[in-house]
């Protein structure tokens, strides 16, 4: 079935440098993926929605220099946390909408299996 | 916009009995309300869902219902076991996806 991979896993990086984290699409094509940030005990907070061939569409308060969002093919977005500071610790996750696979036809969201990333 | 409240933010039963987590949505053109699971560590899973036009949807002992004059739909867990333990989230679309806080559920044996 459908599947949206994501990588890395976990990463850890020192404060000042930058982190890419990357997302596919499976056997199917996203024009749209969606980055979710999530800290621990928390609910899943949309930060941006990122869509292939033009530029994301940020939320409100999420810096879009801090976090940059290319999607640049229908298989693969990547997220990188520029300059990254220990406050950007959290686990990120990445989503598409699969079509169809939902009841009576609604598209479905899928997650990547998540970063964890920790700066030091 | 869409806004989703969703309760109670913590639930404990024992094994066996049954658990009730509650959703209210703001935006009465939604139409389309998954659930996710969570477990600790991994990625949320959709579990059951449910389109508007219909006030019910079972799946084996999970099930969903729908209340679209009060805005507020619920997923419903009968005979829960241990590995029901989990973070569940309810969602409600606008031009995205908007999930509910999230309830942990703790099934004790």
């Amino acid at each position: 079935g459908a599947v949206v991979s994501q990588h890395p896993s976990w990463v850890i990086c020192k404060s000042g440098t930058s982190v890419k984290i990357e997302c596919r699409s499976l056997d199917f094509q996203a024009t749209t993926m969606f980055w979710y940030r999530q800290f621990p005990k928390q609910s899943l907070m949309l930060m941006a929605t990122s869509n292939e061939g033009s530029k994301a569409t940020y939320e409100q308060g999420v810096e879009k220099d801090k976090f940059l969002i290319n999607h640049a093919s229908l298989t693969l977005s990547t997220l990188t946390v520029t300059s990254a500071h220990p406050e950007d610790s959290s686990f990120y996750i990445c989503s598409a909408l699969i079509p169809g696979q939902g009841y009576s036809g609604a598209n479905v969201l899928t997650f990547g299996a998540g970063s964890r990333l920790t700066v030091l | 916009g869409e806004n989703v409240e969703q309760h109670p933010s913590t639930l404990s039963v024992q094994e066996g009995d049954s658990a009730v987590i509650k959703c209210t949505y703001s935006d009465s053109a939604s139409n389309y309300f998954p659930w996710y699971k969570q477990e600790l560590g991994k990625r949320p899973q959709l579990i059951i869902d449910i389109r508007s036009n219909v006030g019910e949807k079972k799946d084996q002992r999970i099930a969903v219902t729908l209340n679209k004059t009060a805005k507020h739909f619920s997923l419903h867990i009968t005979e829960t076991q241990p590995e029901d333990s989990a973070v569940y989230f309810c969602a409600a679309p606008a031009d995205k996806l908007i999930f509910g806080t999230g309830t942990r559920l703790q099934v004790f044996p």
